[in-house]
């Protein structure tokens, strides 16, 4: 079965603070993906990435970096010098190649940044 | 300007009283899906379309239809809803099955 866990249910930072968001996946699908999205208090969703499980590259946009293991399964969101405006609610999500357009999320964690 | 639009965005009904949620993307997208999220819970599928006419169950589809007539809209109904319905509603498109799926602004729904 597929299954995302985001461990840190809430987290809270200073401003100008890095802060790591964890994310956990288990699947037996050899070929997957890997998203992030961000809700904001307003409540959409803004999809920020997208990975395929052949690409074990780590990514960089901006103060953004995530860092994808598969030897652990893990596909980590760090956010560097943190803003306020980065408070959100943050999910990690999974799909599989075989499988239909369905994406699998986790919880989510709650990021609050105080100034 | 590409979007995924739903309508209403927010609703208060009562029991039985049955609904609709309208879904619009105009980026021509096949794969259309409605999503549910609960707190502690993240989002969960409802149902998803794969075309005009192609409609197949998420992980929670008790107590939902849709259909999908054309490619653009994805109409979520609630023939009778329940308390147990009350959630903030997501409906997403993306061009195909593995792509991104690009999600609307939601519907929070409140059953009496």
């Amino acid at each position: 079965a597929q299954k995302v866990t985001q461990a840190q249910t809430e987290i809270s930072v200073v401003e100008k603070e890095d802060v790591t968001l964890d994310c956990v996946y288990e699947t037996r699908d050899t070929t997957y993906y890997l998203f992030w999205y961000k809700q904001p208090p307003s409540g959409e969703l803004v999809f920020l990435i997208r990975r395929n499980s052949f690409d074990e590259q780590n990514e960089i946009s901006g103060r953004y970096s995530w860092n994808f293991q598969k030897s652990t399964s893990s596909f980590n969101f760090t956010i560097t010098a943190s803003q306020v405006v980065d408070s959100a609610v943050y999910f990690c999500a999974l799909t599989q190649s075989g499988g239909y357009n369905k994406l699998i999320f986790g919880a989510g964690t709650r990021l609050a940044v105080h100034p | 300007e590409a979007q995924v639009t739903q309508n209403p965005r927010y609703l208060i009904t009562v029991t039985g009283k049955k609904l609709t949620v309208t879904c619009s993307q105009n980026m021509n997208h096949e794969y259309m899906s409605w999503y549910r999220q609960d707190p502690g819970l993240g989002l969960r599928q409802i149902y998803y379309s794969m075309n005009v006419e192609v409609t197949d169950k998420g992980d929670v589809p008790e107590g939902y239809k849709v259909s999908r007539k054309e490619k653009r809209n994805f109409p979520l109904i609630l023939e009778s809803p329940s308390p147990n319905q009350t959630s903030l509603y997501f409906c997403a498109s993306s061009p195909s099955r593995v792509e991104t799926q690009y999600f609307g602004p939601g519907t929070r729904l409140l059953v009496l």
